[in-house]
């Protein structure tokens, strides 16, 4: 198993320009987050989903959406990039009742 | 806000017995207490989680106290790889149909061993 997996690995944006955030498990996962970490920070959870077709919002929604056609992909989309999103990105997905399986983060930076 | 408080760091000796405290007297019954910890700007990584009783597994051992009000997280012989940050997480253990499942990271405990 390839376990979580997350591309890409490092960005860079514009103010204003829009891009997707992959996350991929192969692990059949009902539960699937996304969090974002700023520097000297604890996680803070964006969204998240109970499985295909259903997602809510977490503690920080505000600019950036979700969607969950299938079980193992959980796309997050920056809709208008702005300074204040820049930080690391982290997927994580997991059974109802287990642990948490995290992926190795994306690292987004916003000029 | 996460419902746990823990040290902001501690030390400890490599080989000796890393003991990483948390209070959570806001437990609920049917609330469980996990711990990850995050290796330098990686990914969390699941530790161990407990109920009411101790538990032990090939990482660590969770002592919780009989008020489940804290809980000890133990590292027998600590190495310098795992000094990280310790995140004490209590959460339900069913994600369905709501948002009580899910993880509410504090800021963690940095555990520094030092050779």
């Amino acid at each position: 198993n390839a376990g979580v997996t997350q591309t890409p690995k490092f960005q860079v944006l514009k103010t204003g320009q829009s891009m997707t955030l992959q996350c991929a498990q192969d692990m059949n996962h009902e539960y699937m987050s996304w969090y974002r970490q700023d520097p000297g920070m604890g996680l803070r959870l964006i969204h998240y989903s109970v499985g295909a077709g259903i997602t809510d919002q977490g503690e920080v929604p505000n600019g950036y959406n979700v969607s969950r056609s299938t079980t193992e992909d959980f796309p997050l989309r920056l809709l208008s990039a702005a300074p204040s999103q820049t930080s690391v990105y982290f997927c994580a997905s997991s059974y109802s009742t287990g642990e948490q399986f995290f992926g190795p983060g994306t690292r987004l930076t916003v000029l | 806000d996460a419902k746990t408080t823990q040290p902001p760091s501690m030390d400890c000796a490599e080989g000796r017995a890393a003991n990483l405290p948390c209070n959570h007297s806001t437990i609920s019954g049917n609330e469980y207490v996990y711990w990850y910890r995050q290796i330098h700007s990686q990914g969390p990584q699941y530790i161990i989680h407990g109920l009411k009783n101790n538990e032990t597994n090939e990482m660590a051992s969770l002592i919780i106290t009989e008020d489940r009000k804290s809980s000890t997280l133990i590292l027998p012989h600590a190495t310098l790889r795992d000094t990280a940050v310790y995140y004490c997480i209590v959460r339900v253990l069913m994600n369905y149909g709501g948002s009580q499942g899910n993880l509410i990271f504090g800021k963690g405990t940095k555990l520094s061993v030092k050779p």
